[in-house]
């Protein structure tokens, strides 16, 4: 069984700060995907993520695969207020278990104005 | 529709009753993937329906979930003899196909109160 550590569970910071979640595995993934959910709302997918080391940067984010395809990491710069809600990310064996995504338990971020 | 759609919304049951959750997937889409998600927490795997090939239900907690799909269209979560523990959001998601570069796109779920 695949299974993906996320840490923190919480986190509140200020507006402007910057904060990184992160997402840890002894299993290898073929991509990585990293969503935010919002209450009330399935998860949307923000990036997903394939090659080991590739970074990808979408605004004040920036989301790192790791060389070894087992971790990743989700860096936000600044935050505002609208970046609250939940981010999880998720990892593809790839392979015959194609879909079957292993989710980690979810960062809460709060971001105070 | 434009997205994928969930019924019912939310729903309340008794311990013990049967209940039949419905997700309609985006048009055109051949993948199609069912989760559970217990407040606050990441999501679990529960089934996985793609075009005419075996689901892959390996996910599915106990006997007494089910799930159907007919065709590439509508799917139907069924649990039997509800218990408590089953009380979560069920999730549905969809994909245009199992490639790598698919997007998959959730629901906003339908969710299960079991008193």
């Amino acid at each position: 069984t695949q299974l993906l550590e996320q840490s923190p569970q919480f986190l509140s910071i200020q507006e402007g700060e910057n904060l990184t979640v992160y997402c840890n595995s002894s299993s290898v993934f073929s991509s990585l995907q990293w969503y935010r959910q919002e209450p009330g709302e399935g998860p949307v997918l923000l990036v997903t993520v394939v090659t080991g080391g590739e970074v990808k940067k979408l605004k004040r984010l920036t989301f790192q695969f790791g060389d070894a395809r087992k971790d990743s990491s989700l860096h936000i710069t600044a935050a505002q207020p609208g970046d609250t809600g939940l981010y999880l990310c998720a990892g593809q064996a790839g392979g015959t278990s194609y879909g079957k995504l292993t989710f980690g338990q979810g960062t809460i971020l709060t971001v105070h104005p | 529709g434009a997205g994928v759609s969930q019924s019912p919304s939310n729903k309340v049951t008794e311990k013990g009753k049967d209940v039949e959750l419905r997700c309609d997937p985006i048009s055109g889409h051949t993948a199609l993937y069912w989760y559970r998600q217990r407040l606050g927490q990441g999501l679990e795997f529960l089934i996985y329906f793609q075009g005419n090939s075996a689901p892959d239900k390996s996910g599915l907690p106990s006997d007494r979930f089910s799930a159907e799909r007919t065709g590439e269209s509508v799917s139907t979560l069924t649990i039997q003899r509800t218990q408590q523990e089953d009380s979560a959001v069920y999730l549905c998601a969809s994909s245009f196909s199992r490639s790598s570069g698919n997007t998959i796109y959730f629901g906003e779920g339908s969710w299960l109160t079991v008193v």
